[in-house]
């Protein structure tokens, strides 16, 4: 079974903080990915990553940026921690090259920016 | 734009009844359709639909795609309190390699 995991469940940071998210899968998962959800806006696409050392933005990198040094890893950093940063912060993995498989999630990280 | 929207977007039924969720999309180069349950952690893949009028059905779970309207559905019947989640709709966009959701479906089983 594929497992993804998160590093934190919940996270309280202070605006102008910088924030790491890490994210691993055990599955040898080419393609990772980081949402955030919020409530009434579904899930929304941040980072996407195919391949160690690529990314690619989604619909709403602003304010976020990524790393992937590692297949298995791939880390959200947010630089300046702005309170509209508060969410619940989704990693992914999924097999297939043109995301027409489904994706494995993580547990989330709940963060909170005061 | 990549469009997916999911109806309704809550629901509260009893135990017993039998529900029918709604997702209808607009996605350039479609290939598949995938249904994911999230109950209090990480989101779980339900289906994957790739063809139309193929029924895939899972226990009390079932889903059907409509690639001429451009729709799924995801029935379960004889709901159970256990079935509450919030369900979600997604479809790859296979050129751009990526997903787009929709907002989801909350259910809520009462006993």
């Amino acid at each position: 079974d594929v497992k993804v995991t998160q590093s934190s469940r919940y996270l309280v940071k202070r605006t102008g903080e910088k924030v790491f998210l890490e994210c691993v899968q055990d599955m040898d998962h080419e393609n990772m990915f980081w949402y955030r959800q919020d409530p009434g806006l579904g899930l929304r696409l941040i980072y996407f990553s195919y391949d160690v050392k690529m990314k690619e933005k989604g619909d709403i990198p602003e304010g976020y940026s990524v790393s992937r040094e590692k297949k298995e890893r791939f880390s959200l950093i947010l630089e300046s921690a702005s309170t509209n940063q508060t969410s619940m912060y989704l990693c992914a993995s999924s097999s297939s090259p043109r995301a027409n498989s489904p994706l494995h999630f993580g547990n989330g990280t709940r963060l909170t920016v005061t | 734009e990549d469009k997916v929207v999911q109806s309704p977007l809550s629901l509260v039924v009893h135990e017993g009844d039998t529900v029918t969720l709604n997702c209808s999309y607009e996605v350039t180069n479609f290939r598949s359709l995938l249904w994911y349950k999230q109950e209090k952690k990480a989101p779980t893949f339900l289906f994957m639909l790739t063809s139309s009028g193929i029924e895939k059905k899972s226990g009390r779970l079932s889903s059907i795609l409509d690639k001429k309207e451009l729709f799924s559905i995801l029935n379960i019947t004889a709901t159970q309190t256990g079935d509450s989640a919030i369900y979600l709709c997604a479809v790859p966009n296979t050129n751009a390699g990526k997903s787009t959701f929709g907002d989801g479906t909350t259910l809520t089983v009462k006993p």
